[in-house]
């Protein structure tokens, strides 16, 4: 079992709507959870972080985190063609730990 | 500028040669990292090092060594490439300060191996 997991995709939304990707993780003892957008042959950029269970809102994104489900998402609100990219999920395992891992990333398209 | 540099940013070598990539970063970070990118595996991680005298292996450490030559600073070498080593190449750096272990990536470098 992969320690990080996401769909592959491609996930294609259109333009305007919400699109919603998922991760889930197998270490009950993870405590930092991101997600950085990646785009295609450039370097990952992060865009959220969440600790604590419940909704973090930052502009159109949502990350909500569920540790007993050990399941965190990210919400795109009002979708644009500027957020077709790949979203890796990392996780880290407690804090001061050195290492993420990062899921295999979910491929978002945005039709307009 | 960039606060994290990688360089090159693209290398074409051939088989059995020794490369070098170079990674330097003026955020100020103590952590270090060097990952490998291949398409459907994501990031894996090859090393890692907390501070100048501190280096450890990660996942996928085979056939790779590094340098950390200053805080800033941080080489990984290819001793005798392959062409299963083709890939894209990401150094990232993270504050010990922050809890969190957020890492900043540099722009990557990506390697052929002929």
């Amino acid at each position: 079992q992969k320690e990080v997991e996401q769909n592959s995709g491609p996930l294609s939304v259109p333009e305007g709507a919400i699109a919603s990707l998922n991760c889930t993780y197998s270490d009950r003892g993870s405590q930092s959870f991101f997600w950085y957008r990646q785009y295609s042959g450039k370097s990952p950029e992060l865009i959220m972080s969440i600790y604590s269970n419940g909704d973090k809102e930052d502009g159109r994104f949502t990350a909500q985190l569920n540790k007993a489900s050990q399941y965190v998402s990210l919400l795109i609100r009002d979708s644009q063609p500027s957020d077709s990219a790949t979203y890796l999920c990392a996780v880290n395992q407690n804090f001061g730990n050195e290492k993420l891992t990062f899921g295999t990333g979910t491929r978002l398209t945005i039709i307009p | 500028d960039a606060d994290v540099t990688q360089t090159p940013r693209n290398r074409i070598t051939k088989t059995g040669k020794r490369i070098m990539l170079e990674c330097s970063q003026t955020k100020g970070h103590d952590r270090m990292y060097w990952y490998r990118q291949d398409p459907g595996l994501g990031l894996r991680l090859i090393y890692y090092s907390f501070d100048v005298k501190d280096i450890n292996k990660g996942e996928i450490s085979d056939g790779y060594s590094v340098s950390r030559q200053a805080q800033a600073k941080f080489s990984l070498s290819l001793e005798s490439a392959i062409p299963n080593q083709t890939a894209l190449y990401f150094c990232a750096t993270s504050d010990p300060g922050q809890l969190s272990n957020i890492q900043y990536f540099g722009a990557g470098t990506r390697l052929s191996v002929l």
